[in-house]
């Protein structure tokens, strides 16, 4: 099993300019997130989804969508970047309790 | 809001010596209670967890302390090597409810260094 993969993993946007960072598992997890890392704030949950076609926000949600159309795939779009948006971004698939993270994406906004 | 409190911010222990890292949480109805450990460049990677249910669970070097009357909980390294040298996340969460056990909620994280 490669677990969670994400892709790029690194991303230099400039502000106005929209991208997808990609996330996918191969371990048929129904739960799947996407977490913010930054400097001294931990991790922060920005969407989450229990399943093909299901999804909600988290805490920081503003500026981002996700979709859910199959089991293995979760993308977050970014609409329009902003400099706030300078992060380390994490996707994550969850059974039993348990969350698998994958690599991160470094994603720096001019 | 910050719902997990984490202390210290960094750490500096010397090799063989014991490294505490403290957490608090607000939410009563948290149930599930994760130690993440983090290295440069990787994603964060469970290394031990407990439920409310019982007050110490150990995995090797690794303990975790669990106080319910206090909200609080804790790890323990016990003879801490170089290589345990990593940032080290709390969270909690609830594992009950269909969406719940997928929102975990973080500490600020903690820098270890551990001194040859």
């Amino acid at each position: 099993n490669a677990g969670v993969t994400q892709t790029p993993k690194f991303q230099v946007l400039k502000t106005g300019q929209s991208m997808t960072l990609q996330c996918a598992q191969d371990m048929n997890h129904e739960y799947m997130s996407w977490y913010r890392q930054d400097p001294g704030m931990g991790l922060r949950l920005i969407h989450y989804s229990v399943g093909a076609g299901i999804t909600d926000q988290g805490e920081v949600p503003n500026g981002y969508n996700v979709s859910r159309s199959t089991t293995e795939d979760f993308p977050l779009r970014l609409l329009s970047a902003a400099p706030s948006q300078t992060s380390v971004y994490f996707c994550a698939s969850r059974s039993r309790g348990q969350q698998f993270f994958g690599p991160g994406t470094r994603l720096t906004v001019l | 809001q910050q719902q997990v409190k984490q202390s210290p911010q960094s750490l500096i222990v010397q090799k063989g010596g014991i490294s505490i890292i403290n957490c608090a949480y607000e939410n009563t109805a948290f149930d599930y209670f994760p130690w993440y450990q983090q290295f440069p460049g990787k994603g964060p990677a469970l290394l031990i967890a407990i439920r409310p249910d019982v007050s110490e669970k150990k995995e090797g070097r690794f303990t975790i302390s669990f106080n319910k009357s206090a909200k609080q909980f804790s790890l323990h390294i016990m003879d801490s090597q170089p290589g345990d040298s990593a940032t080290y996340f709390c969270a909690a969460s609830r594992l009950k409810g269909v969406a719940s056990g997928s929102r975990l909620t973080f500490g600020e994280g903690t820098q270890l260094t551990v001194n040859p």
